[in-house]
C-alpha cells in the first residue's frame, strides 16, 4: 500500500533562514510523482513543486527545492529564505502511476518568526 | 481565467441528511477530483473522474457517489449524513488524467458541517 509520512507536526524558522520540511514514502510503483501543497490558514491548497520518480535532477522552483532520495524513499521540502508568509501547513503527496490517485501526509505546520 | 469553483462554500447539515457539493474545473480541464479534509488532518482522496467516467476510488462508503457532466462539471453526493462527515470537500482539476504529472488546480473548498 502507498504511504506518505511527515514526522514534524511543526517547525519553527526564524525569517530569512532555510527550513526542512521531511518527507518519507512508500511504494511499490517503479513510476510515480512526488508533490508539495501549501495550504494558508484561507484554505486553499497550493501546488508548489513535483518531482517524477526517474527524474534524475533534484526539482527546483524558485525559493524551493526538493531533496529527493530515491533509495531512502524520502522527498525534502527546502524553503531557502524564509518569509513571514511562508507560515502555513506544508502537504508532501504521492501520485501513482495512472495518475488517478493521489495520498497526502498528515502535513507540517510550518512558523515562521519575525 | 477562472480558477477552480465549488459552491457552496460553507453548509451546515443534520446527522442522516443528504448533501449535493458541485464543482467546476479550469477550463480545458477534463479531470476532477474529490478529497476530504478533515480538521487537522491531509486531505483524503474521494473520486477521480475523467472524461465523465469514474477513473479512480478512495476507501469511501457507497454513502458517497460522484459524477461528471458534460461540461466537466462534477457533483459529489453524499448520503445519511454522520457526524465524521464534517469536513472540508476539496475538488480539484487537471488537464488530463494519466501516466505523466499532471499538476492539479484545488478549488476553495466547501466546509460541510453536520449537526
Amino acid at each position: 500500500a502507498q504511504k506518505i509520512t511527515q514526522t514534524q507536526p511543526g517547525m519553527f524558522v526564524q525569517e530569512k533562514e532555510a527550513v526542512t520540511l521531511d518527507c518519507t514514502y512508500d511504494t511499490s510503483d517503479q513510476s510515480y510523482g512526488l508533490f508539495w501543497y501549501k495550504q494558508p490558514s484561507s484554505g486553499e491548497m497550493i501546488f508548489l513543486i513535483y518531482q517524477g520518480s526517474y527524474d534524475e535532477q533534484n526539482a527546483t522552483e524558485g525559493r524551493y527545492s526538493l531533496n529527493f532520495q530515491k533509495a531512502r524513499k524520502s522527498a525534502n521540502l527546502v524553503i531557502s529564505a524564509s518569509q513571514l508568509g511562508d507560515s502555513a501547513m506544508y502537504f508532501c503527496a504521492m501520485g501513482n502511476t495512472g495518475g488517478f490517485k493521489t495520498i497526502f501526509g498528515a502535513g507540517t505546520r510550518l512558523f515562521v518568526k519575525a | 481565467d477562472a480558477g477552480v469553483t465549488q459552491s457552496p462554500t460553507h453548509l451546515i447539515k443534520t446527522r442522516g441528511q443528504h448533501v449535493t457539493l458541485r464543482c467546476s474545473p479550469i477550463s480545458g480541464h477534463k479531470s476532477v477530483s474529490w478529497y476530504q479534509q478533515v480538521l487537522g488532518q491531509g486531505p483524503q482522496f474521494i473520486f477521480q473522474y475523467y472524461e465523465k467516467e469514474e477513473r479512480g476510488r478512495g476507501n469511501f462508503p457507497d454513502r458517497f457517489s460522484a459524477r461528471q457532466f458534460p461540461n466537466y462539471s462534477s457533483e459529489l453526493n453524499v448520503n445519511a449524513l454522520l457526524l465524521g462527515d464534517s469536513a472540508l470537500y476539496l475538488c480539484a482539476s487537471s488537464l488530463v488524467a494519466g501516466p505523466t504529472f499532471n499538476e492539479q488546480f484545488f478549488g476553495p473548498g466547501t466546509r460541510l458541517t453536520v449537526l
